[in-house]
């Protein structure tokens, strides 16, 4: 059956560094990965999308990577600050009328 | 601009008790709309998604239900509510490309603020 992996573990991560989040996925051909970020209490609010052709994908202080071959995303965060602390999930979807399959995200927590 | 309401925010109903949530969208029309369910240290959990009025496909087979009876609502329901069903419930839409509206969607899927449901 198909599986997204993201380290249910939360990330501790000094304020300035790079934070760097991954998503293994199995069984599955995806179209596409997509990345949410998700704060305490509120809905998941989109932040970027990867295609199967594409390497790499950045946005600001945003980067994420997609090698389909290893079936891993990393989502990297660079000069992490306090205020990305949250919980970031990884989706992915094949196209076609969406259905999206979401992992069940990493607490990321940024200390000043 | 494009925005999407849940109501109620929280909800505390005792177990057998019936269930609706509703969720609207506003600023875009024929989008694709979804249900998920996200349970305490868990991911989402997609429950139902629609592609067109009266289009319901279920995912999980459970005691819930799901309507869309205009194009832009999209309403979660239950005759009788178990404990397992407490739970934050998102509601999600996305839209869709191409002539009319027709067609493959962009992909991206923007949610409610949810609502806090507690079974009791």
């Amino acid at each position: 059956s198909q599986k997204i992996e993201q380290n249910s573990e939360a990330l501790n991560i000094q304020e300035g560094k790079t934070a760097t989040l991954t998503c293994n996925y199995t069984n599955y051909s995806p179209a596409y990965l997509q990345w949410y970020r998700q704060d305490p209490g509120r809905g998941p609010v989109f932040l970027l999308l990867i295609r199967e052709n594409e390497k790499e994908k950045r946005k600001e202080r945003l980067k994420v990577t997609f090698d389909t071959t290893l079936k891993q995303s990393l989502f990297h965060i660079t000069a992490s600050q306090p205020a990305d602390s949250a919980t970031y999930l990884c989706a992915l979807g094949s196209g076609g009328y969406q259905k999206v399959t979401f992992g069940t995200g990493t607490k990321l927590q940024v200390i000043p | 601009s494009q925005t999407i309401h849940q109501w109620p925010a929280t909800l505390v109903q005792p177990v057998g008790s019936p269930l609706s949530l509703e969720c609207t969208v506003e600023g875009t029309s024929n989008p694709n709309l979804y249900w998920y369910r996200q349970a305490a240290g868990r991911g989402l959990q997609l429950l139902f998604y629609s592609v067109g009025i009266g289009q319901i496909s279920s995912e999980v087979p459970q005691n819930l239900s799901a309507s869309r009876p205009q194009d832009r609502q999209f309403i979660l329901s239950s005759k009788k509510l178990l404990l397992s069903d407490s739970g934050f419930y998102l509601c999600a839409w996305s839209p869709k490309q191409g002539l009319a509206g027709q067609g493959p969607s962009t992909d991206t899927q923007y949610f409610g603020p949810g609502t806090r449901l507690t079974v009791l």
